[in-house]
């Protein structure tokens, strides 16, 4: 079975420069979240759907940061305009949740940020 | 504000001796925890996890112990393999149905040596 699929891997752009991120998710799954991974904040939590909603975007960091699930298998991480702060790497998870479900994630690979 | 703690940053153990790696948490509604386990360019997988109204849950040679009085959880491993080297996330989660998610802490790097 085919897992959660992100692209691209790698993106190295300039600063001011728009950057989309994508994801696919395992299908049947209908929760997807986005998390970035840095040195000083670990993992932390940017925002998340359920069934295609946005349930909780309190983690975006900012107004420059925007996420879209427009159907169940596709949702973007967009940053516009990005910053050399933005160097990260970008997770996106799905999973399977109802009522008492115990909440585990399947991520993908990640895509690796860097902004000059 | 860190509600899920891993204050040691790497931690480094002879192969065939036993890992302990340790996690704080901050809220009391957590009421379910996991450990995840990450390689180097690969996304973090599902070790193991433990429910609050549990103490310890074992799988193999991973053991989770949680303290909710100390609001505290760790991992065990023995007897710790080369394989095993990777950054170890621990998670908790709260909320109910749709409202459902985890909070990572910054991970601890397990190195074991041969």
């Amino acid at each position: 079975d085919a897992g959660v699929i992100q692209s691209p891997r790698h993106e190295v752009t300039e600063m001011g420069q728009e950057v989309t991120l994508r994801c696919k998710p395992i299908s049947g799954h209908n929760s997807l979240f986005w998390y970035r991974q840095t040195m000083m904040r670990g993992l932390e939590l940017l925002i998340y759907f359920n069934n295609n909603v946005p349930i909780d975007d309190s983690g975006m960091p900012e107004d420059r940061f925007s996420a879209k699930m427009p159907n169940a298998s596709f949702s973007t991480l967009k940053i516009q305009p990005s910053e050399p702060r933005d160097s990260a790497v970008y997770f996106c998870a799905s999973s399977f949740r109802r009522g008492g479900n115990t909440g585990e994630l399947f991520f993908g690979e990640g895509s690796r940020l860097t902004v000059l | 504000d860190q509600q899920v703690k891993q204050n040691s940053p790497s931690l480094s153990v002879q192969e065939g001796r036993i890992s302990i790696l340790n996690c704080d948490y901050t809220n009391s509604m957590f009421d379910y925890f996991l450990w995840y386990k990450k390689y180097p360019a690969e996304g973090p997988t599902f070790l193991i996890s433990i429910s609050s109204i549990k103490d310890k849950n074992e799988d193999g040679r991973f053991t989770v112990f949680l303290n909710k009085s100390a609001k505290h959880l760790s991992l065990h491993i023995v007897p710790s393999q080369p394989g095993d080297s990777a950054v170890y996330f621990c998670a908790a989660g709260k909320g109910g149905g749709s409202n459902y998610k985890l909070t990572f802490g910054k991970g601890t790097l397990l190195t074991v040596n041969p």
